[in-house]
């Protein structure tokens, strides 16, 4: 069957620190990988995903690289901010419907 | 545009006592709808998921079900709640079309403590 694993938390960093947060996959066929990210208090919101390998995907200064030779998707981020913690996890999709198999989450705590 | 509101946001239950919680999207024609748990320190679980009105799929067996009585409103019920429910629910829709899109949109979530 399908699933994610990604590292356990919480992850305390310094502001302007350089953050990984690392997700390995195990899938059937070829998925796509997205990584969500929930804020204090609300839902969850998408935050960037790779349809294929080697796709990169990117956005607020997050990035993410879907490696198939290592099932992995890692996020990861230059410089992080106060604004930036949250909980993030890791998804994946084999098939159609949008029945995404995630992670069990990362919690990012980042200090001034 | 697109919203989706799920309601309430926060719930006390005795166990025994009976759920609901609902779901309705705006903006947006026959989308598939779902509903998860995350309960405290763990991942999300899939509960459920429709693509259509009265077309439920259930993932994991338990103490609940759903229902779409519409085409942009979901529901989660149970008749006897257990402690074991306790948890945050999300609900979600996504495009129809499925396929490997996976962006799924979500409520803001609903906070259920069973005592």
């Amino acid at each position: 069957g399908n699933s994610v694993t990604q590292m356990e938390g919480p992850v305390t960093l310094s502001e302007e620190a350089f953050l990984t947060i690392n997700c390995t996959y195990t899938a059937t066929g070829y998925p796509s990988l997205f990584w969500y990210v929930q804020y204090p208090g609300e839902g969850l919101q998408l935050l960037l995903k790779a349809t294929k390998a080697d796709d990169k995907g990117s956005n607020k200064g997050f990035e993410a690289t879907y490696r198939k030779e290592t099932t992995s998707f890692h996020l990861e981020k230059g410089s992080v901010q106060v604004s930036d913690s949250a909980v993030y996890f890791c998804a994946l999709n084999t098939g159609g419907g949008n029945k995404l198999t995630f992670g069990t989450g990362t919690q990012l705590k980042v200090e001034l | 545009s697109q919203t989706i509101h799920q309601w309430p946001a926060t719930l006390v239950q005795p166990v025994g006592s009976p759920l609901s919680l609902e779901c309705t999207v705006e903006g947006t024609s026959n989308p598939n709808l779902y509903w998860y748990r995350q309960a405290a320190g763990r991942g999300l679980q899939l509960l459920f998921y429709s693509v259509g009105i009265g077309q439920i799929s259930s993932e994991v067996p338990q103490n609940l079900s759903a229902s779409r009585p519409q085409d942009r409103q979901f529901i989660l019920s149970s008749k006897k709640l257990l402690l074991s429910d306790s948890g945050f629910y999300l609900c979600a829709w996504s495009d129809e079309t499925g396929g490997y899109n996976g962006e799924l949109f979500f409520g803001e979530g609903s906070r259920l403590t069973v005592l």
